[in-house]
């Protein structure tokens, strides 16, 4: 079975770019998770998405937005980037089930270096 | 406020011992799920085990057990016969469970094992 990928897996931005990062779940994963990982702030949650919908959000501005699309796919992006963005972007699915139990799985990240 | 404790930022243990990695949680919520996860320098993070709050017997997987104390709020991780191969970041996380698939990471531990 594969596992969660994200793409693409290196990315070089100027401050005041926009961009786009792409998270495919393990197949029968319905939900989606963002997290931000910087050597400051460690690991953070970004949002979560569930059937094409934003169900929690971290605190982050606006400009870190995401959507999800009906095949489970989901897409975040980060509109005027600045140089604190630089970090690695992880995405995560589970299977979304009643029970605590249900392990999230991550994908191997997105290295986004902002200059 | 839900928060993970890490207190080791760093650990060295001696290939084939065993090592404990510490983890304290704090929460308000009486039911929550406690996840370990490993990340390699490669970045990608790999699921270990899972605790949940309910549980009446300590999980383990393998080489991993999870040491859980409910009362004083920690979790900490065992990892016996310690291998080359687990030298990496170890984070402690938690979800409540009206927080849908929102983890909570720890600032994570570095193992790093000797030959």
């Amino acid at each position: 079975k594969a596992g969660v990928t994200q793409t693409p897996r290196y990315l070089i931005k100027t401050r005041g770019q926009q961009v786009t990062l792409s998270c495919s779940p393990i197949s029968g994963h319905r939900s989606v998770s963002w997290y931000q990982q910087t050597p400051g702030q460690g690991l953070q949650f970004l949002f979560e998405y569930f059937s094409e919908t934003q169900r929690n959000k971290g605190n982050f501005p606006g400009r870190f937005s995401g959507r999800q699309f009906s095949n489970s796919r989901s897409e975040m992006n980060v509109s005027t980037l600045e140089l604190g963005d630089s970090a690695l972007y992880l995405c995560a699915s589970r299977r979304e089930t009643s029970g605590l139990t249900d392990t999230q799985y991550f994908g191997p990240g997105t290295r986004l270096t902002v200059l | 406020a839900q928060k993970i404790t890490q207190t080791q930022p760093g650990m060295f243990v001696q290939e084939k011992e065993a090592v404990t990695l510490d983890c304290t949680y704090d929460t308000s919520d009486p039911s929550y799920g406690l996840f370990w996860y490993k990340q390699p320098s490669s970045g990608e993070m790999i699921f270990l085990i899972y605790q949940g709050s309910y549980d009446q017997q300590n999980a383990t997987e393998g080489r991993y057990s999870l040491n859980f104390q409910k009362a004083r709020k920690s979790a900490n991780l065992v990892i016996s016969a310690s291998q080359l191969g687990d030298s990496a970041m170890y984070f402690c996380a938690m979800r409540e469970r009206n927080q849908g698939g929102k983890l909570i990471f720890g600032q994570g531990t570095e193992l790093s094992v000797k030959p």
